[in-house]
């Protein structure tokens, strides 16, 4: 099985400022059909989480461009370019190429 | 608009039963396979629970394997959660979640429901 390990744990970010999230795998996340399915969720608190970014990269309708994502085979990376403050809650990210389906432990991002 | 609506959840006793429904709308449901994914109190996301879009194959997290079933009725536009032998660490929401792409079993989650909660507890 894969697993997936997020850092940092925690976040605490001037608004304005960028952040960045750590995702690796510990196995390579590149599918037989070439795509790599590694996407990222937001869980604001009470709610439940929505895909920012899938295949990597792709930002998904509606999600500010602010957000990318980046990376190849066990390593990749979520970046806010400017944090604001709906930007609060944790942070995911989940490998979809195999199963079982496998998320990070999660990072929350905080507002100083 | 796209929507999936969880019931079902409840306190139960451990070794209890529960089922839980998904009804699901604004979206040809018989082409998208469908999973479960929770979440324990305070912690993280765990995959449950996936089934094809025709129902023909399902697939379980080891954590539930013998003890939950999965399920579908195209004619209803409704996923189901069949759980039995409740343990107190099943206790968590449970939420269901459609892929963004059809047909594909594997995919990102672009649609989730609110949750549903079970507490399993004597």
């Amino acid at each position: 099985d894969i697993v997936m390990t997020q850092t940092p744990l925690s976040l605490s970010v001037t608004p304005g400022q960028p952040a960045s999230i750590s995702c690796k795998s510990s196995q390579s996340l590149l599918h037989s059909d070439r795509k790599t399915y590694l996407s990222w969720y937001l869980q604001k608190p009470g709610q439940p989480p929505q895909v920012l970014i899938y295949e990597v990269s792709n930002r998904l309708s509606g999600v500010p461009d602010r957000f990318s994502g980046s990376g190849s085979g066990t390593d990749f990376t979520l970046k806010i370019s400017r944090v604001e403050a709906e930007d609060v809650g944790v942070y995911y990210c989940m490998q979809n190429t195999q199963l079982p389906i496998a998320f990070g432990g999660g990072t929350k991002v905080e507002i100083k | 608009e796209v929507q999936v609506v969880e019931s079902g959840g409840d306190l139960v006793q451990p070794g209890g039963s529960l089922r839980l429904s998904c009804a699901a709308s604004g979206f040809t449901f018989s082409i998208y396979a469908m999973t479960w994914v929770r979440q324990a109190p305070g912690k993280g996301l765990e995959w449950v629970s996936s089934i094809t879009n025709s129902g023909g194959v399902t697939f379980y997290a080891d954590s539930v394997k013998g003890r939950f079933t999965i399920s579908r009725d195209n004619s209803k536009n409704t996923l189901y959660l069949q759980m039995n032998s409740l343990r107190v660490e099943d206790t968590a929401v449970y939420y269901c979640a459609k892929p963004g792409i059809p047909m594909r079993i594997v995919a990102h989650f672009d649609n989730w429901g609110q949750g549903t909660l079970v507490t399993v507890s004597s």
